[in-house]
């Protein structure tokens, strides 16, 4: 079982509210992501983290914005939220290198509407 | 940048026969191709992998093979059983723990 955890699991808010999204993980892994999973199932990298204070967009653009001031933790804010942010949030994390056994661990999700 | 493409998007299969998804990547500089199921709720979590070094893995029912030539590789499920049911994905990406490209997914149904 990964030791991954996103919260909330859902989440239903207003038009043009702050949310931020929580992810951590204990593993001590160094690289982290953010996927955005369509109801028609397809991923898409939106942000990623290869440690401690680096943070990059990913090949999906996205108004949301994501900080890494601990290893363990890659939270994702939303500083006004439209219907159109309405998705499956994904986090995952996985070891830095090119080392065996360096599979990414995949948080629950949270599944976010915006009404 | 890498554009993963995988068919077929929807598979149903009798309980016993064999399942097979196929996945095409673009950039021939990818050399790690994991498979990742997703069971409904949860987030997607590895089966099986590959290194470009290799040209198949086996792992009890499942298999994976890989055309380096051709920049294809396709997943194998014998003797599926119920609790096969799930969404899969294939990946792509320059190296292992580096960021994954995704293919479009496939629900797989296996009926009783």
């Amino acid at each position: 079982e990964a030791d991954i955890y996103q919260t909330p699991r859902y989440l239903v808010i207003g038009t043009g509210k702050k949310i931020t999204l929580e992810c951590s993980q204990t593993m001590g892994h160094d690289k982290m992501y953010w996927y955005q999973q369509d109801p028609g199932m397809e991923l898409h990298l939106i942000h990623y983290s290869y440690g401690v204070n680096s943070t990059e967009k990913g090949d999906l653009s996205s108004e949301s914005t994501v900080s890494r001031i601990r290893t363990e933790h890659f939270p994702l804010t939303l500083e006004s939220a439209r219907p159109s942010h309405t998705s499956q949030y994904l986090c995952a994390s996985s070891e830095a290198g090119n080392r065996a056994n360096t599979e990414a661990f995949f948080g629950q999700g949270t599944r976010l509407t915006v009404v | 940048g890498e554009n993963v493409e995988q068919h077929p998007s929807t598979l149903s299969v009798q309980e016993g026969d064999s399942a097979v998804i196929k996945c095409t990547y673009s950039d021939s500089a990818s050399n790690y191709f994991p498979w990742y199921k997703q069971e409904l709720g949860k987030g997607p979590q590895l089966i099986i992998d590959i290194r470009s070094n290799v040209g198949e893995k086996k792992d009890q029912r499942i298999a994976v093979t890989l055309n380096k030539t051709a920049k294809h590789f396709s997943l194998h499920i014998t003797e599926t059983q119920p609790e096969d049911s799930a969404v899969y994905f294939c990946a792509a990406s320059k190296a292992a723990g580096n960021k994954l490209t995704f293919g479009g997914g496939t629900r797989v149904l296996v009926k009783p």
